[in-house]
C-alpha cells in the first residue's frame, strides 16, 4: 500500500535551519509529484511548494521563496524539505503529500512537528 | 491568489442528520479543480472529494460534492459518529494552491 513516512519531530532555535524527509513506498516514486504543506497549531493548511521527483524541478509558494528548498533522492524514494532562517511563526506540523496530474493530494505523510523556540 | 471562505465555521449536529458545508472562492475555480478533505485531531488530512464531485477511493457514498465557478458544497447525507471532524476545501485551478479555513462538524 502507498506510504509516505516522514522524519521525526524537531526543535530548533530562531535563525537555524531544518531538513525534513519523506520516504515513499508502495508505488512508482517518479510518477507522482510531492508537495510540502504545513499547519500551525490550531490553524488551517498552507501549501509550501512541490517537487517533480522525475526531474527534480520545483515550484515554491511566494511566501517561502528564498527560504525553502525541496530536493529528492530517487535511489531511496525520498524527498526533502529544507527551511532556513527559522522564526517562531514557523512552528507547525509539516506534511508531505503526493499528487498525480491535477493537484489534489491523495496520500499524506504522518506529519513532522517543528518547534522553533529560543 | 484565490481565497476560499468556508461556512459555517462550526456546525453542531446529531448523528443521522444531514450536514451541508459551503466553500466560496474569491474568483472562479478553473475546471472545477476543487477538493475536500477531512481531518481528525492528531491526523493528517484525508482526501474525500476531487474535481468538485468525484469521490476518492474508499470514500462512502454518504459524502457528495457539488458546485462550480465560485460556489461549492460538501454534503454528508447522514452523519456517522466517525464523521465528526474538521473539513477543508482546497482549490488547485491556479497557483498558489490554497485552502479554506475549515468547518468543524461537532456533535450537538
Amino acid at each position: 500500500q502507498v506510504q509516505l513516512v516522514q522524519s521525526g519531530a524537531e526543535v530548533k532555535k530562531p535563525g537555524a535551519s531544518v531538513k525534513v524527509s519523506c520516504e515513499a513506498s508502495g508505488y512508482t516514486f517518479t510518477t507522482y509529484y510531492k508537495h510540502w504543506l504545513r499547519q500551525a497549531p490550531g490553524q488551517g493548511l498552507e501549501w509550501m511548494g512541490m517537487i517533480n521527483p522525475s526531474d527534480g524541478s520545483t515550484s515554491y509558494a511566494q511566501n517561502f521563496q528564498g527560504r525553502v528548498t525541496m530536493t529528492r533522492d530517487t535511489s531511496t524514494s525520498t524527498v526533502y524539505m529544507e527551511l532556513t532562517s527559522l522564526r517562531s511563526e514557523d512552528t507547525a506540523v509539516y506534511y508531505c503529500a503526493r499528487s498525480y496530474g491535477a493537484v489534489h493530494f491523495d496520500s499524506w505523510g504522518q506529519g513532522t512537528l517543528l518547534t522553533v523556540s529560543s | 491568489e484565490i481565497v476560499l471562505t468556508q461556512s459555517p465555521g462550526t456546525l453542531s449536529l446529531s448523528p443521522g442528520e444531514r450536514a451541508t458545508l459551503s466553500c466560496r472562492a474569491s474568483q472562479s475555480v478553473s475546471y472545477r479543480y476543487l477538493a475536500w478533505y477531512q481531518q481528525k485531531p492528531g491526523q493528517a488530512p484525508r482526501l474525500l472529494i476531487y474535481g468538485a464531485s468525484s469521490r476518492a477511493t474508499g470514500i462512502p457514498d454518504r459524502f457528495s460534492g457539488s458546485g462550480s465557478g465560485t460556489d461549492f458544497t460538501l454534503t454528508i447525507s447522514r452523519l456517522e459518529p466517525e464523521d465528526f471532524a474538521v473539513y477543508y476545501c482546497q482549490q488547485y485551478g491556479s497557483s498558489p494552491l490554497t485552502f479554506g479555513g475549515g468547518t468543524k462538524v461537532e456533535i450537538k
